[in-house]
């Protein structure tokens, strides 16, 4: 069985700081990984994917997320976050190999202060 | 393009009851995935519908059931509602099964089992 750990459930930063989010996946094969978000009053949209080739993936609205397969992680970063990317982060994962069945961690929510 | 539509919006029913959840693809997708949602939490996979048929099915009792019509929309049923069923049901669509398009999602239907 495949889960998703997201450590911080709640981050709270400043316009300019840098954000990285944590997550880790447990799953014994090849997996593909997922950064979605939802903007407040705004449906949940992708982010970033990583499926295969260069570990480090650019997604919209310059976030990035690095896929370390030996510590089963694809933390998201941005170097500097705007009020606007106030928000739910949520970080998914779909072993392959088989049928389609994600696995979304619990989310984590980050107020950026003006 | 007109994008993914759910209903209804809101839905207040007892334990015991029956509940069908609509939602509509965006134009041109072929796949529809449905997700349980509860508060405080990521989205649960329940099951994804490609060309009619089920394609990954997440661990949801048989009492949750789906289709998937010729023009691609969707209807979730649960039968027998428990008060555990309170949550937010998000449908998304995609151009694809599996999980390798990108995923679109609806403004989700807020069930409440009382």
């Amino acid at each position: 069985a495949q889960s998703v750990s997201q450590h911080n459930h709640h981050v709270i930063l400043s316009e300019a700081a840098s954000l990285e989010l944590g997550c880790n996946y447990s799953y014994g094969g090849t997996v593909n990984l997922f950064w979605y978000v939802q903007y407040p009053g705004q449906h949940l949209q992708l982010l970033l994917k990583y499926f295969s080739g260069d570990p480090l993936v650019k997604g919209i609205k310059g976030f990035e997320a690095e896929f370390i397969k030996s510590k089963f992680s694809f933390n998201l970063r941005k170097p500097s976050v705007q009020w606007s990317d106030t928000a739910e982060y949520f970080c998914a994962v779909n072993g392959r190999g088989g049928s389609y069945i994600p696995t979304f961690g619990r989310g984590t929510s980050l107020i950026v202060h003006p | 393009e007109t994008g993914v539509t759910q209903s209804p919006t809101h839905l207040i029913k007892t334990r015991g009851q029956q509940v069908t959840l609509r939602c509509s693809s965006q134009s041109g997708h072929n796949t529809v995935s449905w997700y349980q949602q509860a508060l405080g939490q990521g989205p649960q996979f329940i099951f994804q519908y490609y060309r009619e048929e089920e394609n990954g099915r997440g661990n949801f009792p048989p009492r949750f059931s789906g289709l998937q019509f010729p023009n691609y929309s969707s209807e979730l049923n649960v039968n027998a509602l428990e008060l555990d069923d309170s949550a937010l049901y998000l449908c998304a669509s995609s151009q694809g099964g599996g999980g390798y398009n990108e995923q679109f999602f609806g403004p989700g239907t807020r069930l409440t089992v009382l």
